[in-house]
């Protein structure tokens, strides 16, 4: 069975940092790659997704992710966070027909 | 209403009560999912639905019981349930093919405590 790992569990940044939220995980076949973003209060919403192509996706809010197979990772980057940005976000990995299994999550607090 | 509702959003039980979570998707998706979202674990996949057919169901205690009617509707059913079941239930749905049965779509949950 597959597995995801996120390496932090809360980041703390001031506004204008650039982020970078790692994400890995263990499956040897063909995979699909998600982040999700759980703003305070509200649902889980889908940040950005890999599926083929290209590895650097890109994504709402200017946010990114690149996928390295060599590496099984799946890195969310963002050159300058915003105070709006604070949230807990979740990496997933779709593989097989429905499953989708999602990392712990890492809070993120931007302090402004 | 647009995208994944759920009712209620807060729930409070007692271990002998009998109690129902729903969920509404408007999207026209053909599958849907519950979620169990514990603090410092990771969401669990608890039950999946495809075409109103049951496709997975992840071992899951039976005091869970889940009903899927027709495409647009998903129930969870509760009864003699325990503390530790106590959590955020999400719902979600997602469309058919693949890569985009991945591509789920959330509900906003059910706070449950079960007391």
């Amino acid at each position: 069975a597959q597995s995801v790992s996120q390496h932090n569990h809360h980041v703390i940044l001031s506004e204008a940092a650039s982020l970078e939220l790692g994400c890995n995980y263990s499956y040897g076949g063909t995979v699909n790659l998600f982040w999700y973003v759980q703003y305070p209060g509200q649902h889980l919403q889908l940040l950005l997704k890999y599926f083929s192509g290209d590895p650097l996706v890109k994504g709402i809010k200017g946010f990114e992710a690149e996928f390295i197979k060599s590496k099984f990772s799946f890195n969310l980057r963002k050159p300058s966070v915003q105070w709006s940005d604070t949230a807990e976000y979740f990496c997933a990995v779709g593989a097989g027909s429905y499953q989708l299994t999602f990392g712990k999550g890492t809070k993120l607090s931007v302090i402004p | 209403e647009t995208g994944v509702t759920q009712t209620p959003r807060h729930l409070v039980m007692g271990m002998t009560n009998k109690k129902s979570l729903k969920c509404e998707q408007h999207l026209g998706h053909n599958a849907m999912y519950w979620y169990k979202q514990s603090a410092k674990k990771p969401l669990e996949l608890m039950f999946v639905y495809s075409l109103e057919e049951r496709v997975e169901n992840n071992s899951v205690p039976s005091r869970f019981s889940p009903e899927c009617p027709n495409s647009s509707h998903l129930f969870l059913h509760l009864h003699t349930l325990q503390p530790e079941d106590s959590a955020l239930y999400l719902c979600a749905s997602s469309q058919g093919g693949s890569g985009s049965l991945h591509e789920q779509y959330f509900g906003p949950g059910t706070r449950l405590t079960v007391t």
